[in-house]
């Protein structure tokens, strides 16, 4: 198993810019989670899917952001306008069953300059 | 809500330091508890994980015994390596389903 992939691994951005982030997560499971890590407030749980279906985005930092999951094997992190406060490591993780964790993937480092 | 209460770090070791990270919760009901590590540069990996009372969870000479009475779940190591210099991440899944990390403790192990 190739794990939860995301993509790009680093994108720079000017401001005002749209920026689309990636995420695979592991066939078979069933819920997607979107992080965002920073070194102010660590790690945030922007949004949720299970079974495709967004369950709580009450993380989501305002209507600049933006998440689908269009089929079980992909979803997207949508942000437009960037600003440069959006600057942060953004973690995708999916899981089968809660209670025994999630898996991550490697992150996308977004610089909006 | 669900909560995961950390030991503040950075904690700096030696090679062959016994380590402790304490990590206590709230929560309602009965959580899963986890501990995960962030290499540079890298994603959460999952360490470890106990999911019921007095389970010990371990991997990688890394140890934690999920403890209801006194909501904890505390990672040791009794001889740690300069690889093992990392994030830490406590970590608990509630009645919510959604995984509850507490802050992290970075970990320097010096040779």
């Amino acid at each position: 198993d190739a794990g939860v992939i995301q993509s790009p691994r680093h994108e720079v951005t000017e401001m005002g810019q749209e920026v689309t982030l990636r995420c695979k997560p592991i066939s078979g499971h069933n819920s997607l989670f979107w992080y965002r890590q920073t070194m102010m407030r660590g790690l945030e749980l922007l949004i949720y899917f299970n079974n495709n279906v967004p369950i709580d985005d009450s993380g989501m930092p305002e209507d600049r952001f933006s998440a689908k999951m269009p089929n079980a094997s992909f979803s997207t992190l949508k942000i437009q306008p960037s600003e440069p406060r959006d600057s942060a490591v953004y973690f995708c993780a999916s899981s089968n069953r809660g209670d025994y964790g999630y898996t991550f993937g490697s992150g996308t480092r977004l610089t909006v300059v | 809500g669900d909560s995961v209460t950390q030991m503040e770090g950075p904690v700096t070791l030696s090679e062959e330091a016994f380590l402790t990270i304490n990590c206590t919760y709230t929560a309602t009901g009965y959580p899963s508890l986890f501990w995960y590590v962030q290499y540079p540069g890298e994603g959460l990996q999952l360490l470890l994980k106990a999911t019921k009372a007095d389970d010990k969870g371990s991997n990688k000479g890394f140890e934690a015994t999920y403890r209801k009475e006194t909501t904890s779940f505390h990672l040791e190591k009794g001889s740690v390596q300069v690889s093992d210099s990392a994030v830490y991440f406590c970590a608990l899944t509630g009645s919510a389903r959604q995984l509850t990390f507490g802050s992290g403790t970075q970990l320097t192990v010096l040779p």
